[in-house]
């Protein structure tokens, strides 16, 4: 079963607004941790915010803020005021495990096409 | 700081070659290492992982082989590579406690 999910392949949005980018996750463990990361088309992978399982407030990390709904087992990334440099697949990850989790497995999910117009 | 090096950029190899992919890390010791394989409009998929030197897990049965022969060093190979195994590779580190793993700049490889 698929640990990660998300279900937009591609979102466009118009510059100066608000985006919100979906995912949800699959896992029995108590302890984990949720990441987001951005890849232009250069390929690199770059770390945008991380929530802990266990905190109980929403991650916001400038413009990107994570909408984390633990019941629902959710964690949507929001990235207000889009920027024209914001174009980029987006990917949503989780490790299974707690922050000192020896190993840290990242399981990703397939990935958001994110497109910015002026 | 710490920083990772992912060489080469782009490859072309032919089918049936070997292949020699390496990843160093700087600026850390005892670092979790990670090899990642991104096909073409698919999310990223964990092929290894090694949490010291000599200590390699495959989390997918495959055509590749990793090996960590220095503390700061993660090689991913083959003997004979597939068309299948075209895609990008992505090495990444992670330190024991911490939260996000950071990673290289990639190679993408193309089997032809």
């Amino acid at each position: 079963a698929q640990k990660i999910t998300q279900t937009q392949p591609g979102m466009f949005v118009q510059e100066k607004e608000a985006v919100t980018l979906d995912c949800t996750y699959d896992t029995s463990d108590q302890s984990y941790g949720l990441f987001w990361y951005k890849q232009p088309s250069s390929g690199e992978m770059i770390f945008l915010i991380y929530q802990g399982s266990y905190d109980e407030q929403n991650a916001t990390e400038g413009r990107y803020s994570l909408n984390f709904q633990k019941a629902r087992k959710s964690a949507n990334l929001v990235i207000s005021a889009s920027q024209l440099g914001d174009s980029a697949m987006y990917f949503c990850a989780m490790r299974e495990g707690g922050r000192g989790s020896t190993l840290g497995r990242l399981y990703f999910g397939r990935g958001t096409q994110l497109t910015v117009w002026p | 700081s710490q920083t990772i090096h992912q060489w080469p950029a782009t490859l072309v190899q032919p089918v049936g070659s070997p292949l020699s992919l390496e990843c160093t890390v700087e600026g850390t010791s005892n670092p979790n290492l990670y090899w990642y394989r991104q096909a073409a409009g698919r999310g990223l998929q964990l092929l290894f992982y090694s949490v010291g030197i000599g200590q390699i897990s495959s989390e997918v049965p495959q055509n590749l082989s990793a090996s960590r022969p220095q503390d700061r060093q993660f090689i991913l190979s083959s003997k004979k590579l597939l068309l299948s195994d075209s895609g990008f590779y992505l090495c990444a580190w992670r330190r024991r406690g911490d939260t996000e793993a950071f990673f290289g700049q990639g190679t993408r490889l193309t089997v032809v």
